[in-house]
């Protein structure tokens, strides 16, 4: 079965970096576009960024984009999420998540159980 | 940007009654190559991420309960609970994937009353 697990987050100070993993099983990771999102504390859900299936194409929300970056190696079936100049606000629990189909159109079939990312001094 | 909003922020409904949430988006998510709504909807237990419930607009993902249903075109949407269970108490958000970046509601917390 489809299994989506992150890890990485931690405490971190402002200001500084943190790269979140997420490791993905149960299906051909090739396949499908893969996507960050984060949930604050008692919050809703925020869609982050999305890495293409081919490895081509990635995109951002506007409040992460120029410090946050996406990558994912196929090879590894694993997608990373690189997060630098840390603020406050960006406290949350991060996940990733699988479209529900391999094609562009990007509902999410399947979640991981989020990593939380605590930025505070 | 569409914005998603929904209503109501919370509801409470005793067991085995009727509960409704509706969306609406800023814009139509209808394409018209495929007549589809591009809009799905997710049930988030607490302590655990959320879980599709719902795609294009109506579909019902496998394994979710037949009183779960959604309905809706172009700009509003509705999830109906026909039959509320103890176990749907949860957090419901609609999400848009018409266009990135993807939106979400913000929420409407279901509890029994």
């Amino acid at each position: 079965q489809v299994q989506l697990v992150e890890s990485g987050g931690g405490v971190v100070q402002p200001g500084r970096s943190l790269r979140l993993s997420c490791a993905a099983s149960g299906f051909t990771f090739s396949s499908y576009a893969m996507h960050w999102l984060r949930q604050a504390p008692g919050k809703g859900l925020e869609w982050l960024a999305v890495a293409s299936y081919d490895e081509v194409t990635y995109l951002y929300a506007d409040s992460v984009r120029g410090r946050f970056t996406v990558s994912r190696d196929n090879s590894r079936n694993t997608l990373w999420l690189q997060m630098n100049s840390l603020r406050g606000d960006d406290t949350a629990v991060y996940y990733c998540a699988k479209d529900r189909e391999p094609s562009l159109i990007h509902y999410l079939g399947s979640w991981g159980q989020g990593t939380l990312v605590t930025v505070s001094s | 940007d569409i914005v998603m909003t929904q209503s109501p922020d919370s509801l409470a409904v005793s067991l085995g009654e009727r509960a409704t949430i509706n969306c609406k988006s800023s814009q139509s998510v209808l394409h018209s190559s495929n007549n589809q709504n591009y809009l799905g909807w997710y049930q988030q237990k607490p302590g655990q991420p959320p879980k599709l419930l719902i795609y294009w607009a109506s579909t019902r993902e496998s394994g979710v309960p037949d009183r779960f249903s959604g309905s809706g075109s172009q700009t509003d949407f509705t999830l109906t609970i026909s039959s509320l269970q103890a176990e749907d108490v949860a957090l419901y958000y609609c999400q848009q994937y018409y266009r990135t970046p993807l939106t979400f509601g913000g929420g409407t917390k279901v509890e029994i009353k």
